[in-house]
Order: C-alpha cells, then sequence, then structure tokens
C-alpha cells in the first residue's frame, strides 16, 4: 500500500544539538514532498519543499532536507536546536495532482 | 506570500448546532480548495476535495450529509458540520492550491468542540 512513514513518534534533543527527522515514502514515482511544522493549536508552516533539481533542499528557519531516491526518503535536518523548534513536524508527499498523504507526525522536544 | 485564512479559529457549541467554517484565499484565486481533520495527537485526514463551482469530492468513510462543502467562489470555501455531535469535535484545516502549484497554503484551522 502506498504510505509516508515517520517512523519516530517522538523526539528529545538537547538545545544546541543537531537533528534529524526521518521519512520515507512507498510512491512508483517520484512524488512532491513537503516538510510542515505545527505548534500546539496552529496550523501547518511550511518549511521546505522539493520538486525537482538539486536533491538538497534548503528551508526557512535553518532547516534543509534531503532526497534520495534510492531511499525514497526525504529527512529533514538542522544542525543546531533552538528551544523554538519543540512542535509536531510532518512529512507530506504528492504523489500526482493535488491531493497531500501526511506522516503521522514527529513530536520534538527540547530540553535545555 | 500566498495567505489562506480560516474563520472562525475556536468555536464552541451545543450538540445539534450547526457549525460553518471559512476558508479563504487572500491574494490569489483558489480554483481547488482542500478539507482536513486532525485528531489530538494524529495527522491530518483527507475529508474532501473541492473545486470551485462544482460539488466537492468526498473521501471514503466521510459522510457527505454531515459535512457539507460549497466552493461557491475562487477565493471562498465553506464547511458546514451540520447537527454536530460531540465526536465531531475536531481541529479542521483547509488549505487552497490555485490549480498550477501544489497546495501548500494551508489555514491555521478551526478548533471544534461541541458539549
Amino acid at each position: 500500500a502506498q504510505s509516508v512513514t515517520q517512523p519516530d513518534i517522538h523526539i528529545t534533543v538537547s538545545e544546541g544539538a543537531s537533528l534529524e527527522l526521518r521519512c520515507n515514502y512507498s510512491y512508483g514515482a517520484t512524488p512532491y514532498l513537503f516538510w510542515y511544522v505545527q505548534s500546539p493549536g496552529q496550523g501547518l508552516q511550511l518549511l521546505l519543499k522539493y520538486f525537482s533539481g538539486d536533491t538538497l533542499v534548503q528551508g526557512i528557519k535553518g532547516f534543509e532536507a534531503e532526497f534520495k531516491r534510492s531511499q525514497s526518503s526525504f529527512n529533514l535536518r538542522k544542525p543546531s536546536v533552538h528551544w523554538s523548534d519543540a512542535a509536531e513536524y510532518f512529512c507530506a508527499v504528492v504523489p500526482t495532482g493535488n491531493q497531500f498523504y501526511f506522516g503521522t507526525g514527529t513530536s520534538l522536544t527540547v530540553i535545555p | 506570500g500566498a495567505v489562506v485564512s480560516q474563520h472562525p479559529s475556536r468555536v464552541i457549541c451545543k450538540s445539534g448546532t450547526s457549525v460553518k467554517i471559512e476558508c479563504r484565499s487572500l491574494d490569489f484565486q483558489a480554483t481547488t480548495m482542500f478539507w482536513y481533520r486532525q485528531f489530538p495527537k494524529q495527522s491530518l485526514m483527507l475529508m474532501a476535495t473541492s473545486n470551485e463551482g462544482s460539488k466537492a469530492t468526498y473521501e471514503q468513510g466521510v459522510e457527505k450529509d454531515k459535512f457539507l462543502i460549497n466552493h461557491a467562489s475562487l477565493t471562498l470555501s465553506t464547511l458546514t458540520v451540520t447537527s454536530a455531535h460531540p465526536e465531531d469535535s475536531s481541529f479542521y484545516i483547509c488549505s487552497a492550491s490555485d490549480g498550477d502549484q501544489r497546495p501548500q497554503h494551508f489555514g491555521d484551522g478551526t478548533r471544534l468542540s461541541i458539549l
């Protein structure tokens, strides 16, 4: 079955430490790929997106993501996490057309 | 950049009441709008897709008569939860697409609480 997987339900990192959030998908062709962040009770904010071209994508707030076709992955990274990064992160895939498929999310806790 | 406005942000009402949520695209024409539902600690689940001037397409398991969607103009779509019950309490989020780009423009969501 086609799916979007975020294997880590919850991650805790220390402020200043590096971060990597995993996302894998199981669609045949290369879909459009997105990462969103959601603070409690808030909507979604787009961090970055990949459509084509350079497989390393830079986003807002110091985030980047790398598309790896061979691994069907689109992992999100940040070199140094800030306390304000604590939130829920969603990977999303658009295989065709305009329909989004979201992963189940990864909750990030940042400890001082 | 493009902005999608969703209103109200929060609503609390009694069981049996109908609730209307608005989704507006503020600086682009949204040919397609999407409505999602998100339960606590869960991901977003697509409820329906609406194209301007035509009937919405509902995902399997979503009651058409329960969740009425109207996309009467290129800047406005509404979701009406009819005869709402406590189990309808959830976070509802819309997104909008201008047809050329993927729908990366999301509203801030509406927290619906049915007592």
